[in-house]
């Protein structure tokens, strides 16, 4: 079975620098959710998204931004690298069934950011 | 507020043996989700299992179980027959719609340790 995919896998940037990091969902599956996980960290919610629209935000920092394109695939934007951004970036989807909170999350491999 | 908490950081089990992984969850909303999943070491999240709040019946998926007490608000993951491959960390994690969307909250993760 198709999973969520993410590219790229590692990413090394530099502090100050920018990063894009993509995620394409498992196919039929519209809802998307940016994760962020520290070293020895349980991953915490960035930002989410239902059709192309943002549908919740989490402690995502003014210099990430995210966006969900119309094939439902999502980029998650980061600026002003700092050294604590550092961290395994997940993305999940989900499909609605009845729109209430049963929708298993499938997480992608994740993004692993190191920033130097 | 709605929290998860996994109280053993550690643990470790004998090869084929049974082990239970604890959680325990607090929400108001009576419409939720509870999961679990795996993350080797090698980083990705593996959906395991899933309860939701008005399940009759304990989930059970090949080896893993969900031992699901709702007045005690306890959502406990036992895994049956434990083999090596099962080392890992494994986290609870809650959804509900009392946010109006369906992010997961995390618990801090229980490491799982099988021996040969």
């Amino acid at each position: 079975a198709a999973g969520v995919i993410q590219s790229p896998r590692h990413l090394i940037k530099e502090k100050r620098e920018t990063a894009t990091l993509k995620c394409y969902p498992i196919p039929r599956h519209d809802t998307v959710y940016w994760y962020q996980q520290g070293p020895g960290q349980d991953p915490q919610f960035l930002i989410s998204f239902y059709e192309k629209m943002q549908s919740d935000k989490g402690s995502i920092p003014d210099r990430f931004s995210a966006q969900q394109f119309s094939d439902y695939h999502s980029e998650l934007n980061m600026s002003s690298l700092e050294l604590g951004d550092s961290a395994l970036y997940f993305c999940a989807s989900s499909r609605p069934t009845s729109g209430g909170p049963t929708d298993t999350q499938y997480f992608g491999p994740g993004t692993r950011l190191t920033v130097l | 507020a709605q929290k998860i908490t996994q109280t053993q950081p550690g643990m470790f089990v004998q090869e084929k043996e049974a082990v239970t992984l604890d959680c325990t969850y607090d929400t108001s909303d009576p419409s939720y989700g509870l999961f679990w999943y795996k993350q080797p070491s090698s980083g990705e999240m593996i959906f395991l299992i899933y309860q939701g709040s008005y399940d009759q019946q304990n989930a059970t998926e090949g080896r893993y179980s969900l031992n699901f007490q709702k007045a005690r608000k306890s959502a406990n993951l036992v895994i049956s027959a434990s083999q090596l491959g099962d080392s890992a960390m494994y986290f609870c994690a809650m959804r509900d719609s009392s946010s109006g969307t369906y992010k997961y909250i995390f618990g801090t993760g229980t490491r799982l340790k099988v021996l040969a």
